[in-house]
């Protein structure tokens, strides 16, 4: 069964514009992580943020978690067309594996 | 290099036909993870292993097979049972961390099978 759920299913911006995907959730859980991926290709992990943590920061990226809204949003600044590419969260629920959202498409153009 | 290889990218299968799929790790990695991803769709699990020798059923298994002979092989069997079986498969691994628990996972680049 898929946990994570993002919103939106696709998202179109602009060069330098910042990009912000959603992830919400049902059950309790150990961690939630974010990973991209490019067509065709693997699962890139992003960033991993823990259920007692509710912000983190990589590089051009920020993750929010609430726990008490189950819900986390992954925020890319200043985009660049080479992060176009599909985002996908994930939910360590504490059984030794992740539950895969559907995922958000992101177009960067130039 | 350290990493994650599948083999091989693109497969081509005759209905009826059971076909394996290949997964090596060299990062030492305990857990291994197979999942199937359909166009669109998010990553559903198929099979997954914690340690050698015992593996145990996703949330797709019907239709596949594993084995967990190495630590650092993870084979994928799609028999003819699995009635629809064209798809994108990925491999993951990732390893434990005492006090957190498992880490993030890391990807192979995937096969893509199609039954013709």
């Amino acid at each position: 069964s898929q946990q994570g759920e993002e919103d939106p299913q696709a998202l179109s911006i602009q060069e330098g514009e910042n990009a912000t995907m959603n992830c919400s959730y049902k059950t309790s859980i150990n961690n939630l992580q974010w990973y991209r991926q490019n067509s065709g290709r693997g699962l890139v992990h992003l960033i991993l943020i823990r259920s007692n943590e509710r912000e983190k920061h990589s590089g051009r990226l920020r993750v929010t978690l609430d726990t008490s809204k189950k819900s986390s949003s992954l925020l890319i600044t200043a985009s660049r067309a080479a992060d176009t590419a599909s985002y996908f969260c994930a939910t360590d629920a504490g059984y030794s594996t992740l539950t895969f959202g559907k995922g958000t498409m992101l177009l960067v153009s130039p | 290099d350290g990493g994650i290889t599948q083999s091989p990218k693109y497969l081509f299968r005759k209905e009826g036909q059971n076909v394996t799929l290949s997964c090596e790790q060299n990062l030492n990695h305990d857990a291994m993870y197979w999942y199937r991803q359909d166009p669109g769709q998010g990553l559903r699990l198929i099979y997954y292993s914690q340690i050698v020798n015992d593996f145990q059923k996703g949330d797709i298994a019907e239709g596949y097979s594993v084995s967990r002979e190495k630590k650092e092989s993870f084979p994928l069997t799609v028999t003819s049972a699995q009635k629809n079986p064209t798809a994108f498969y990925l491999c993951a691994s990732t390893s434990w961390a005492s006090g957190t628990g498992y880490n993030e996972q890391f990807f192979g680049p995937g096969t893509r099978l199609t039954v013709l």
